[in-house]
């Protein structure tokens, strides 16, 4: 079957950058996603990127995608303990429906 | 506000019990969709409507049905028929300008 891929886990110093990674599946996607999920809560929308860009900064946030190797990478520069959350990437496929990788469990130690 | 509203937030049942679970938006989105997720486990997804009256199967469909009367509800009903109904189910919408989807903060179903 077609899956978005993600590592489960990831473990940063506080003040470290974090990279989370995703392999998604479908070329003709026109836009992929990073959503945060916090302990009992619903997924927050991060950021999107369009399909025909490279890269895409939002404050700490910077997205980098790579359409002929179909991955997609988020980096959260000066990691503070907030951010440690499950990370979903998703990508956009008959427009409206979305196809959601299994998350990343981000762990920011002090 | 705008936005999508779940309840209840905590939901308990006993086996052999239907129960449904609300879900409301007022961002005047065309498309809803219910997923599940389970502990350490990604999104599946059970239903989804594209428009008012229609809606169609997900992954795991079975022992759910749904409804769409209206363009701002979209209720999930869990049936008596679902094996293994505990889990936490988040309900969302779509149809912005980048297709991107709105979640609920979701209902954590416990049955007993």
């Amino acid at each position: 079957g077609e899956d978005v891929e993600q590592s489960l886990f990831l473990s940063v110093r506080e003040g470290d950058s974090s990279v989370i990674n995703c392999t998604y599946t479908d070329s003709s996607s026109t836009y992929l996603y990073w959503y945060k999920q916090e302990p009992g809560a619903g997924l927050q929308l991060l950021t999107y990127i369009f399909s025909n860009m490279d890269m895409k900064q939002d404050q700490r946030l910077t997205v980098l995608l790579n359409k002929k190797d179909k991955h997609l990478s988020l980096r959260i520069a000066d990691t503070q303990t907030g951010d440690s959350a499950i990370y979903f990437c998703a990508e956009s496929y008959n427009n409206n429906d979305m196809r959601f990788g299994a998350g990343t469990r981000l762990t920011v130690k002090p | 506000d705008g936005g999508i509203t779940q309840s209840p937030k905590y939901l308990f049942r006993k086996e052999g019990q239907n129960v449904t679970l609300s879900c409301e938006q007022n961002l005047n989105h065309d498309a809803m969709y219910w997923y599940r997720q389970d502990p350490g486990q990604g999104l599946r997804l059970i239903y989804y409507s594209q428009i008012v009256n229609d809606f169609q199967k997900g992954d795991i469909a079975e022992g759910y049905s749904v409804s769409r009367e209206k363009k701002e509800s979209f209720p999930l009903t869990v049936t008596s028929a679902q094996k293994n109904p505990t889990a936490f189910y988040l309900c969302a919408s779509g149809g912005g300008r980048y297709y991107e989807q709105y979640f609920g903060p979701g209902t954590r179903l416990t049955v007993t």
